[in-house]
């Protein structure tokens, strides 16, 4: 199947700073990717949409000028939690998904984020 | 109104037993799609199955087939010949409409332990 990696795979960051998290499609080209948000022991809660080189669509009650969301290219996007704070600390995954990968989108290992 | 809805919270198996995880989920589109993944203590989801809504055979997948029953609206995930590495996390998904591109909604997920 195919691979998505993120970076970095664990974080830990004092409140106030910003973290740019990475997610790359290895092998496929993703025309969208997708950011989800998971508390322990809890299902995936999808954060936004995002389509290359458009802005991303955010799901209801998320904030776009905190988690910001950039697919610049086929095979990377990026979250960048600003002025984090410890209510940010989660698990978030990304998924790509494109036309080569048919019905299924794929997702990548996760970013464990620790905000002190 | 849930639109993915997984009822086992927790379910045990004994090793090389067949178990079955179930899924019911609600939808007007009449094209969609069904998933099942798999989350590890790692955090990682793996993709196992899918059922398209105008697939008239049940997916398979190795020891994994999803039964489907359209008019019941459920999509349950048989796993056969339990082995002590499918303990996980197992959750059920829907993506609605056509293409590979919408996002998908997660059930509440089932946490599996298999017995040795």
């Amino acid at each position: 199947g195919a691979v998505v990696s993120q970076h970095p795979s664990r974080v830990i960051c004092k409140s106030g700073t910003s973290v740019k998290i990475e997610c790359r499609s290895l092998d496929f080209q993703a025309t969208t990717m997708f950011w989800y948000r998971q508390f322990p022991k809890q299902s995936l809660m999808l954060m936004a949409t995002s389509n290359e080189g458009s802005k991303a669509t955010y799901e209801q009650g998320v904030e776009k000028d905190k988690f910001l969301i950039n697919h610049a290219s086929l095979t990377l996007s990026t979250l960048t939690v600003t002025s984090a704070h410890p209510e940010d600390s989660s698990f978030y995954i990304c998924s790509a998904t494109g036309l080569a990968s048919a019905d299924t989108q794929y997702f990548g290992p996760g970013t464990r984020l620790t905000v002190l | 109104a849930q639109k993915i809805t997984q009822t086992q919270p927790g379910m045990f198996v004994q090793e090389k037993e067949a178990v079955t995880l179930d899924c019911t989920y609600d939808t007007s589109d009449q094209s969609y799609g069904l998933f099942w993944y798999k989350q590890p203590s790692s955090g990682e989801m793996i993709f196992l199955i899918y059922q398209g809504s105008y697939d008239e055979q049940n997916a398979t997948e190795g020891r994994y087939s999803l039964n489907f029953q359209k008019a019941r609206k459920s999509a349950n995930l048989v796993i056969s010949a339990s082995q002590l590495g499918d303990s996980a996390m197992y959750f059920c998904a829907m993506r609605e409409g056509p293409g590979n591109t919408g996002k998908l909604i997660f059930g509440q997920g089932t946490t599996l332990q298999v017995k040795p």
